[in-house]
């Protein structure tokens, strides 16, 4: 079972729409989760970190965890083509310390 | 004011060659990691550093040798450079002091290695 899980798409929603993002990830410890988004040929940066349970929203953006599910998503409400990148889910595990475990992304498409 | 620069930005070079990729950030972080992206895109952590100090070594091969002579900068040299190899390898900074502290990190743009 790989630690970080995510469905690597590609995720194709119109303009406007809502684009869900999932990630699973195996270390029922882990305290730390973000969500980086990846453009192509540029380097990830950070869209949102979540560290309680429930819902944390930032603009169009909401990220939802879920330890008991060991469950992290996020939401992009009001999608734009801008939007339009790769998605990497990153977990800090509970005996990481300075390491990050990040999921494989998923590649989102937003149509115009 | 760039945050976390790489050089280069692309390395092309022959199998069995040794190259190093230089890193510094300017943002007063204390800790520092590379990473490796292959060509599906999979971010995996190589190596930590907090305050100089190697805190993570992911089980790299010893031909990968990082070095930070001081907090803003780490860098990383290849001996006997592989096919498998080529890849982005990307720097990234954080605040983190402790290993309880989980901060953001920041990336460098990358350096796009292709061994022929």
């Amino acid at each position: 079972q790989k630690e970080v899980e995510q469905n690597s798409g590609p995720l194709s929603v119109p303009e406007g729409a809502i684009a869900s993002l999932n990630c699973t990830y195996s270390d029922r410890g882990s305290q730390s989760f973000f969500w980086y988004r990846q453009y192509s040929g540029k380097s990830p940066e950070l869209i949102m970190f979540i560290y309680s349970n429930g819902d944390k929203e930032d603009g169009r953006f909401t990220a939802q965890l879920n330890k008991a599910s060991q469950y992290v998503s996020l939401l992009i409400r009001d999608s734009q083509p801008s939007d339009s990148a790769t998605y990497l889910c990153a977990v800090i595990p509970f005996t990481g310390g300075f390491k990050t475990i990040f999921g494989a992304g998923t590649r989102l498409f937003v149509k115009a | 004011d760039t945050a976390v620069s790489q050089t280069p930005k692309y390395l092309v070079t022959q199998m069995g060659n040794d190259k190093s990729i230089k890193c510094e950030q300017n943002l007063g972080h204390d800790t520092m990691y590379w990473y490796k992206q292959d060509s599906k895109k999979f971010l995996k952590i190589m190596f930590s550093y907090n305050n100089k100090e190697l805190i993570i070594n992911e089980t790299v091969p010893n031909r990968f040798s990082p070095k930070s002579p001081d907090k803003a900068h780490l860098n990383l040299h290849i001996n006997s450079l592989e096919l498998g190899d080529s890849a982005v390898y990307f720097c990234a900074s954080s605040k983190a002091v402790s290993d309880t502290v989980h901060d953001e990190q920041f990336f460098g743009p990358g350096t796009r290695l292709t061994v022929l």
